[in-house]
């Protein structure tokens, strides 16, 4: 089945950009997600990219998609302290498929 | 923004105890997931539910746990006899179908101690 891996902590400056990386084993998925994780709180959907992709934007975030090395990264320009957080590598196998995988999740701290 | 509201936000019961976490989907999705997440771990899959019975379930989800929905809003988890390993953020999540490009939308959770 599908296993998706991340590094467990990141640790940038205000300012500067975050990269977090996540790597997966199901080359089928379709879908590949970010969720991102603020203490106490759910999963909330940051972005999502389509297999078919390369990169997508979405305002201070960047995802880029290497499927031949089952690699995903998040970039998030200009990191503020709201930022902070857990963030999840997630990804969904075929259409047919009904869960969505996570990784370990990344802890993203915020340096002033 | 529609939302998926969980109750209790904590839930501490004894072990051996029988607990019911319970979630509201967003009204016009049809498909509903339990997650857990032990602490510091990942978040793990339990189950999925659609058209009133169970999709897929993993190896966690034994005959221990069960789901239900007994109307037409709400979506339950039961563990019928806890043990202190089921001590987790359990997350409940909807989503309007499969395959979605919009992922599933989860509740804050239920943090279910067993002492």
């Amino acid at each position: 089945g599908e296993d998706v891996e991340q590094s467990l902590f990141l640790s940038v400056r205000e300012g500067d950009s975050s990269v977090i990386n996540c790597t997966y084993t199901d080359s089928s998925s379709t879908y590949l997600y970010w969720y991102k994780q603020e203490p106490g709180a759910g999963l909330q959907l940051l972005t999502y990219i389509f297999s078919n992709m390369d990169m997508k934007q979405d305002q201070r975030l960047t995802v880029l998609l290497n499927k031949k090395d089952k690699h995903l990264s998040l970039r998030i320009a200009d990191t503020q302290t709201g930022d902070s957080a857990i963030y999840f590598c997630a990804g969904l196998g075929d259409s047919s498929a009904s869960k969505i995988i996570f990784g370990s999740g990344t802890r993203l701290s915020i340096r002033p | 923004e529609p939302e998926v509201t969980q109750t209790p936000s904590h839930q501490v019961t004894q072990m051996g105890q029988e607990v019911i976490l319970r979630c509201v989907p967003i009204s016009n999705h049809l498909y509903f997931y339990w997650y857990r997440q032990i602490l510091g771990q990942k978040v793990e899959f339990l189950v999925s539910f659609y058209n009133n019975e169970i999709s897929e379930k993993s190896e966690i989800f034994d005959d221990q746990f069960s789901v239900e929905r007994p109307d037409g809003s709400n979506f339950t988890l039961k563990i019928r006899s806890t043990k202190l390993e089921d001590s987790a953020m359990y997350f409940c999540a909807s989503s309007e179908a499969r395959g979605l490009s919009y992922g599933y939308t989860f509740g804050s959770g239920t943090r279910l101690t067993v002492v």
